[in-house]
């Protein structure tokens, strides 16, 4: 199985300023027949099932806002908030689709300092 | 709009049999991949195993094989996740989610079901 590791378990950013998450897979998740990273980015707030936000690594779900940004390649990846804003309070996980099974990393929980 | 739907709130004891559901609507439920996802209290996410609806072909995790069963029926667009005999360690909100890409297994889960909470007492 692939082992995803996410980096910090938590963060406290100021309203404004940038968040930054960062997701290590075990082995890569870079498929080089077609150049694309198979890898996810999700939020899920409190009481709510997760909500995708970026797949193959840095393209947006359609309706999100172009303040989340995904980038990395192979095994390192990075989900960027450019402006924390109140409603991205949330738990934010990465996860893999490169082989099965699907693996997640732990989850980073974001917060407002 | 999809749309996955899922069964009600369970509460069953240790040994008890349970069958929970999920219904995909909005779009092609045979086209696309389906899985199960675990989220124990106030912990992550774990991926159970995905299904194809077409002909149920059934990729289980390894943590979770033999401790669950997946199914479908293609003609009411739902699949099913039981088990045959609880334990207080299966309490958790269990999600359904489909694959976003039409007939690819590597594909983000995209679509979320609202989950349905399954609480076990011993």
């Amino acid at each position: 199985d692939i082992v995803m590791t996410q980096s910090p378990d938590s963060l406290a950013v100021s309203l404004g300023e940038r968040a930054t998450i960062n997701c290590k897979s075990s082995q890569s998740v870079l498929y080089r027949s077609n150049n694309k990273n198979y890898l996810a980015w999700s939020q899920q707030k409190p009481g709510q099932p997760p909500k995708l936000l970026i797949y193959w690594a840095s393209t947006r779900e359609s309706g999100v806002p172009d303040r989340f940004s995904g980038s990395g390649s192979g095994t390192d990846f990075t989900l960027t908030i450019s402006s924390l804003q109140a409603e991205d309070v949330a738990v934010y996980y990465c996860h893999q689709y490169h082989s099965t099974p699907i693996t997640f990393g732990q989850g980073t929980r974001l917060e407002i300092k | 709009e999809v749309q996955l739907v899922q069964s009600g709130a369970e509460v069953k004891k240790s040994g008890e049999a349970l069958k929970i559901s999920c219904k995909g609507s909005g779009y092609s439920f045979s086209s696309y991949w389906i899985g199960w996802v675990r989220q124990m209290p106030g912990k992550g996410l774990e991926c159970m195993g995905i299904m194809w609806p077409g002909d149920s072909d059934t990729r289980y995790s390894p943590s979770f094989q033999g401790q669950v069963t997946m199914s479908v029926d293609k003609s009411t667009s739902t699949a099913y996740l039981q088990w045959s005999s609880l334990q207080a360690s299966d309490t958790a909100m269990y999600y359904c989610a489909r694959l976003g890409r039409e007939g690819s297994i590597e594909s983000p889960f995209d679509y979320w079901g609202q989950g349905t909470l399954v609480t076990v007492s011993s």
